[in-house]
């Protein structure tokens, strides 16, 4: 595609629930980022693929959070348990690489509400 | 740790004035520096790109400089417009941790018609 789609755009669970949020990264990049954004805040990031393996999950909150790449393309962030702080907006970004000098590329992020 | 901070948080300004928005960080041993906006509830576009290696960056009405040794960026709207009205993020990306961009949390920008 053009660029870096997210879906769904919204999603509204309530706490506790299992929740799966899509990226697709822009064809050819082999760099998938994550990052979530809470109201009024800058984005924070969560994990980082280089390929199918993650090279970086240090802003990963906790354990109940958790991202796969199986085929090197499509990223799935899982949320299990969710909680009313989970609540915010997840953005994906993709580029050619991880080098420094490789643009990232965002997508339009999903907004998650835990009620 | 790098930090990235931004100010003002919010700015309200007339029409076809021009405007600073000032971003500075804590490590200067950055790969690049990037500005972006934000429209509410939608995701980031990417306005100006400045590496390292660089002074500054011009797109229209727009200019961004770096001045990595002092730790200071500034994002300069010419002639504002009521659609430029948005969230203006300040990002940096580290030498040493080139994965990752570190972003401050934004200059809510309002254009007054």
């Amino acid at each position: 595609g053009a660029g870096v789609s997210q879906t769904p755009s919204n999603k509204v669970t309530e706490k506790g629930k299992y929740v799966e949020l899509r990226c697709d990264p822009i064809s050819g990049h082999t760099a998938l980022y994550w990052y979530r954004q809470s109201l009024g805040q800058g984005p924070e990031f969560l994990i980082y693929f280089q390929g199918t393996g993650a090279a970086d999950d240090s802003g990963l909150p906790n354990d109940r959070f958790f991202a796969v790449r199986p085929e090197g393309s499509v990223s799935t962030l899982k949320i299990q348990r969710t909680e009313r702080g989970d609540s915010a907006v997840y953005l994906c970004a993709s580029s050619l690489s991880q080098l420094g000098h490789n643009e990232q590329f965002f997508g339009p992020g999903t907004r998650l509400t835990v009620l | 740790k790098q930090e990235v901070t931004q100010i003002p948080a919010a700015l309200s300004v007339p029409e076809g004035e021009n405007l600073v928005l000032n971003c500075s960080f804590t490590d200067s041993a950055i790969y690049n520096l990037q500005w972006f906006r934000q429209d509410p509830g939608k995701g980031l576009t990417s306005l100006l790109l400045i590496q390292s290696s660089q002074r500054e960056q011009t797109s229209g009405r727009l200019n961004a400089s770096l001045d990595k040794s002092s730790g200071r960026s500034t994002l300069y709207i010419a002639a504002s417009q009521p659609g430029d009205s948005a969230t203006y993020l300040c990002a940096v990306r580290q030498l040493d941790r080139d994965d990752k961009i570190i972003f401050g949390k934004g200059t809510r920008l309002h254009i007054l018609p």
